[in-house]
């Protein structure tokens, strides 16, 4: 049982590269979502899922996509990386949504030069 | 809007000793849970206790409890006996639109 597995742990990236993050869960968790954290501002949320096909967006969203066409992943895509999206990545699940313990991965921590 | 406030964003405490980190939040929910997670230097989020708005009785978790007052709408951690393990962020998410607080960094002084 991994839990929740990112990849990859470390990425640099230009400006105006895209790239995905990989996310997936082997909980058979209903909710996924994704969080940015940056320095002083704590976990902000980007999008989240609450099942295969169905996504919405969180707080930030701006510069980022996000699809759920199976319940274990949930990718986050940069469609064109800027260097405000230098940050650190973490994507998270849970079984029912809000009054659930959230199941984090480890973190992607991202670069854009 | 709905808003978290950790007012410490760094606090120190000796080994052995109690401390407490404070959290308060803002809502128009009756019903909703509320957790602090723990993020060590690993940056692994982990939860450290979870509480739930319409419980009265304040969680415990061995060395970790809440001072839950839902009508002030704070939701403080204290740990007891505190150790050099518990050196981390702290991160209080009273967890009904998936917000955090900006955090509280505790450093445990051997």
């Amino acid at each position: 049982n991994a839990g929740v597995t990112q990849t990859p742990k470390f990425q640099v990236l230009k400006t105006g590269q895209s790239m995905t993050l990989q996310c997936a869960q082997d909980m058979n968790h209903e909710y996924m979502s994704w969080y940015r954290q940056d320095p002083g501002m704590g976990l902000r949320l980007i999008h989240y899922s609450v099942g295969a096909g169905i996504t919405d967006q969180g707080e930030v969203p701006n510069g980022y996509n996000v699809s759920r066409s199976t319940t274990e992943d949930f990718p986050l895509r940069l469609l064109s990386a800027a260097p405000s999206q230098t940050s650190v990545y973490f994507c998270a699940s849970s079984y029912a949504g809000t009054q659930e313990t959230q199941y984090f991965g480890p973190g992607t921590r991202l670069l854009v030069l | 809007a709905q808003t978290v406030t950790q007012s410490q964003p760094e606090m120190s405490v000796q080994e052995a000793e109690t401390v407490t980190l404070s959290c308060t939040y803002d809502t128009s929910e009756s019903d909703y849970y509320l957790f602090w997670y723990k993020q060590p230097p690993s940056r692994q989020m982990i939860l450290v206790i979870r509480q739930e708005a319409y419980k009265q009785q304040n969680a415990t978790e061995n060395r970790f409890s809440v001072n839950f007052q839902k009508a002030a709408k704070s939701f403080s951690l204290k740990i007891s006996d505190s150790q050099l393990g518990d050196a981390a962020m702290y991160f209080c998410a009273p967890y009904y639109k998936y917000i955090f607080g900006t955090g509280t960094r505790l450093k445990v002084l051997a």
